[in-house]
């Protein structure tokens, strides 16, 4: 199946700092989503985006599917950005396969 | 509902039982996975179906965890003489079809003692 390895795996930021996640996986994938788990547990939604960018607020994305990655960034890191973000992927199979995540803790 | 749905929140359970967990997809999803969850570590795949067909149950990890969705809609779950390595966040999610964004529900807690 496909891999999907994320980066960095752990961030401490000072709030209203801005950073980059990233997200690579070995084979082609016709879907990638981003979500963020809050501290409640709950995975949101971030963004649905197997190709291209996006944007939303403080928060943008880019896929390059053609060289197998995902960045998503974040701006003007806010308190309410903490939580563990995950990106995954989907292939031939149809099934999402998820990254081991990136834990962000932003310090007021 | 809005949403995904899955019930119970949570559920603590003695070694031996059984149990089921429930999942209300959002109205019209075809497509419907069942995740695991361990602490500090991604959702982990266990099975899917389109409509009521399992299409993959690759990711059940042994025969006592069985998931069925007669009617296309309501997904249960199923753990049968439970364990204590059974203990995690079980996480149910909805797409319009296979290739569709996928949205989770909030999650089943299942805390085995």
């Amino acid at each position: 199946g496909i891999q999907v390895e994320q980066s960095p795996p752990d961030l401490i930021l000072q709030e209203g700092a801005n950073s980059t996640l990233r997200c690579n996986f070995s084979d082609s994938v016709n879907n990638l989503q981003w979500f963020h788990q809050n501290p409640w547990g709950q995975l949101i939604n971030l963004f649905y985006i197997p190709s291209g960018t996006k944007q939303n607020g403080r928060l943008s994305a880019t896929t390059v599917a053609t060289e197998r990655y995902s960045l998503l960034y974040i701006s003007s890191s806010q308190t309410t950005d903490s939580g563990v973000y995950f990106c995954a992927v989907s292939g031939g199979s149809y099934i999402p396969t998820f990254g081991r995540g990136t834990s962000l803790i932003v310090h007021p | 509902g809005a949403g995904v749905s899955q019930s119970p929140r949570y559920k603590v359970t003695k070694r031996g039982q059984d149990v089921a967990l429930r999942c209300d997809p959002i109205s019209g999803h075809v497509s419907l996975y069942w995740y695991r969850q361990a602490l500090g570590q991604g959702p982990e795949f266990l099975t899917y179906f389109n409509y009521e067909a399992q299409q993959d149950k690759s990711g059940l990890p042994n025969d006592r965890f069985s998931a069925e969705r007669p009617e296309g809609s309501i997904s249960t779950l199923t753990i049968q003489r439970t364990e204590q390595r059974d203990s995690a966040m079980y996480r149910c999610a909805s797409s319009l079809g296979s290739q569709g964004e996928a949205f989770f529900g909030q999650g089943t807690r299942l805390t085995v003692v």
